[in-house]
């Protein structure tokens, strides 16, 4: 079984300020890493993923997240933030080895303020 | 595409009552899912299927039941309605790998008093 631990609950951060929101998990087998993001009164939409290779994922929207195996980690990064990346950040992990569920961190509501 | 959608977007439900929230999908995709999102919960598998016939217990099954008779559609059925269910609820659907994407519809937000 797979856990995710997302600490922060809430971020505030100022426009163009950059921001991080942590993501850690538990996990005994290997595990393919999500970022899901939910913008006000809408479903969730995938932001980026980790399968393999790089370490280092980018998103169209100028986030990035970097798979930490050792520290079993995968922190969202952004260096400038805007008003429009105000939502609600899922970090979530899914067995590699097979079955497509998929564990969930309790979220992270990022607000960008002026 | 349409993509994911899910009817009603918002409903009140007296405790005891009976409901079926809709899901369909049209991008053929074989798996569906079924979760609950609670403030500072998360959200939660409640059921999923990996196709038409065949579904299966997520997390929380408890007072709720599937059915998965097209690869389409994916109904979740409330019977007997308690407060504890009040909630949101998102239907998702993906295609066979642990690697893809999920697609998430545009949830449901439901009242139980």
């Amino acid at each position: 079984a797979q856990s995710v631990t997302q600490l922060d609950s809430q971020v505030p951060v100022f426009e163009e300020a950059p921001v991080e929101l942590r993501c850690n998990y538990s996990s005994s087998v290997s595990v393919y890493l999500f970022w899901y993001v939910q913008y006000p009164n809408q479903g969730l939409q995938l932001l980026l993923k980790y399968l393999s290779g790089s370490t280092l994922v980018e998103s169209i929207n100028g986030f990035e997240a970097e798979f930490n195996k050792s520290q079993t980690s995968f922190h969202l990064r952004k260096p400038s933030v805007h008003i429009s990346d105000t939502a609600e950040y899922f970090c979530a992990v899914s067995d590699a080895g097979g079955g497509n569920k998929l564990t969930f961190g309790t979220g992270t509501q990022l607000k960008v303020e002026l | 595409n349409a993509g994911v959608t899910q009817t009603p977007k918002f409903r009140i439900l007296k405790i005891g009552q009976s409901m079926t929230l809709q899901c369909a999908q049209d991008m053929n995709h074989n798996y569906m899912y079924w979760y609950r999102q609670d403030p500072g919960m998360g959200l939660k598998l409640i059921y999923y299927s990996v196709g038409a016939g065949i579904t299966d217990k997520g997390e929380v099954p408890n007072g709720y039941n599937v059915s998965r008779s097209t690869t389409e559609d994916f109904p979740l059925r409330l019977e007997l309605a308690a407060p504890s269910q009040t909630s949101v609820y998102f239907c998702a659907s993906s295609r066979l790998s642990p690697e893809e994407t999920q697609y998430f519809g545009p949830g449901t937000r439901l009242l139980v008093l």
